[in-house]
């Protein structure tokens, strides 16, 4: 079956301009993340939304940052006004639940492939 | 003191060699635990979870000390095809339900 996608693969950017990312997510899952991944370190939590409540934006490092979900399909992470240290990778995960119930494998994250963002 | 917290390595073997990593983590309420594994410029995959009771999958035997707070990823046999890095997560129930992740132990695996 399929898998997370994420497009672009790659988005090349001028500082101070806008960029959106977009993630498609495992048909079904109910949890999204958002993460970033700056070149030789570890993931970086960013963003998190679970079915319909309010998704939790503590990872979110500036206010040029933000992101929407459509229910419990597709979601974008726009950046505004990019900053050369935005560069990195951005990563998305699904998975099939919370953790309120069931047992490891119901909390499982399936990454996509990500996007590679450089900023110049 | 971190939330997860890694050995980076890295940890280079010959191959055929076992080789072990351990992850802490500072959480008293965690309770979900894995390992994934991350190829260069790749995005993690799950390797495997962890089981109170331990598991092993073929090469690979996780272990969770909840005592001490730690869990285990021990691999026999390496094979070249291991080098990667290794990430811990970790998962409390209730309150936030973000996993969060170590930085990861890498492993070079050479002839």
């Amino acid at each position: 079956g399929a898998g997370v996608s994420q497009s672009p693969s790659n988005k090349v950017t001028e500082k101070g301009k806008d960029v959106e990312l977009r993630c498609d997510p495992i048909s079904g899952h109910t949890a999204l993340y958002w993460y970033r991944q700056r070149l030789g370190q570890g993931l970086e939590f960013l963003i998190y939304f679970q079915g319909n409540s309010a998704p939790d934006k503590s990872g979110l490092p500036s206010d040029r940052f933000s992101a929407e979900r459509t229910g419990e399909s597709v979601s974008t992470l726009t950046i505004q006004r990019t900053q050369q240290e935005d560069s990195a990778v951005y990563l998305c995960a699904s998975s099939s639940g919370s953790g309120l119930a069931g047992g490891p494998a119901y909390n499982e994250q399936f990454f996509g492939p990500g996007t590679r963002l450089t900023v110049l | 003191r971190k939330e997860v917290e890694q050995d980076p390595g890295p940890f280079n073997v010959p191959e055929g060699a076992t080789v072990a990593f351990n992850c802490t983590y500072s959480n008293s309420a965690s309770q979900s635990f894995f390992w994934y594994r991350q190829d260069c410029r790749k995005e993690p995959k799950l390797l495997m979870s962890v089981y109170s009771s331990g598991n092993e999958d073929g090469r690979f035997t996780a272990q969770l000390n909840r005592a001490s707070q730690y869990i285990s990823l021990l691999i026999r046999d390496s094979k070249l095809s291991d080098s990667a890095t290794y990430l811990c997560v970790v998962k409390a129930v209730g309150g936030s339900y973000i996993p969060t992740f170590g930085r990861g132990t890498s492993l070079i695996v050479h002839p």
